[in-house]
């Protein structure tokens, strides 16, 4: 089944400690994004990647790091979570690089930094 | 960077046609008009995107405005499996792949 799966689902963790979330698609899908949602605000971008070891900032981009060194994965990587953190974060990937092409959503992971 | 406004929430009898706006009035001649939809507890899926023409597939139509600074994407017949949250959604800046999603349209459909 064609899919993007994010790990964990869910994570609590505190301030200051290093924590990975993964994202992983099977669709051979060369765009890549992450986004956060919080009440109020909707759907923000934070980083996103054309393709392997091309990554760019979205709009929300302090505090997250990504990398792109495999075309399936795009881990979000948070060096030293502070509670604004705290959110639901959306992985998502979509083929090529046309803008007309539909982007498909991981279930997402809910973030709590105490 | 582009902007999308719509209203926060909308309410629609089951059965009825729906009508949802959205203003985009710096939009760029030749960016997309996406929308999205995300169902309770669930991330967000694709519903119709077009650029100029107005468009049509099974789950909704999309009707451009001729200036292009406003689209309405319309649900034929709202079920109550289309209560969600509708984001018309643009690139940020034409020439990038920057996403602006905002904060959609909680659509309510009554029984």
């Amino acid at each position: 089944e064609a899919q993007v799966t994010q790990n964990p689902r869910y994570l609590i963790t505190v301030t200051g400690k290093k924590l990975t979330v993964t994202c992983s698609q099977n669709m051979n899908h060369e765009y890549m994004s992450w986004y956060r949602q919080d009440p109020g605000l909707g759907l923000r971008q934070i980083y996103y990647s054309m393709n392997v070891e091309v990554t760019d900032k979205g709009d929300v981009p302090e505090g997250y790091k990504v990398s792109r060194k495999e075309k399936r994965n795009f881990p979000l990587i948070l060096e030293s979570p502070s509670p604004n953190q705290t959110s639901l974060y959306f992985c998502a990937s979509k083929i090529g690089q046309g803008e007309y092409n539909e982007q498909f959503f991981g279930p997402g992971t809910r973030l709590t930094v105490l | 960077d582009a902007k999308t406004t719509q209203p926060n929430s909308m309410e629609s009898n089951e059965e009825e046609p729906v009508h949802l706006p959205c203003n985009h009035s710096t939009i760029s001649g030749t960016d997309y008009i996406h929308w999205y939809r995300q169902l309770p507890s669930q991330g967000p899926e694709y519903v119709i995107h077009g650029l100029t023409s107005n468009v049509n597939n099974r789950m909704a139509s999309l009707a451009i405005a001729e200036d292009r600074k406003s689209s309405t994407l319309i649900l034929h017949r709202a079920t109550l499996r289309d209560a969600a949250v509708y984001y018309c959604i643009l690139r940020a800046t034409s020439g990038t792949y920057k996403y602006i999603f905002g904060t959609g349209t909680r659509l309510k459909v009554l029984a």
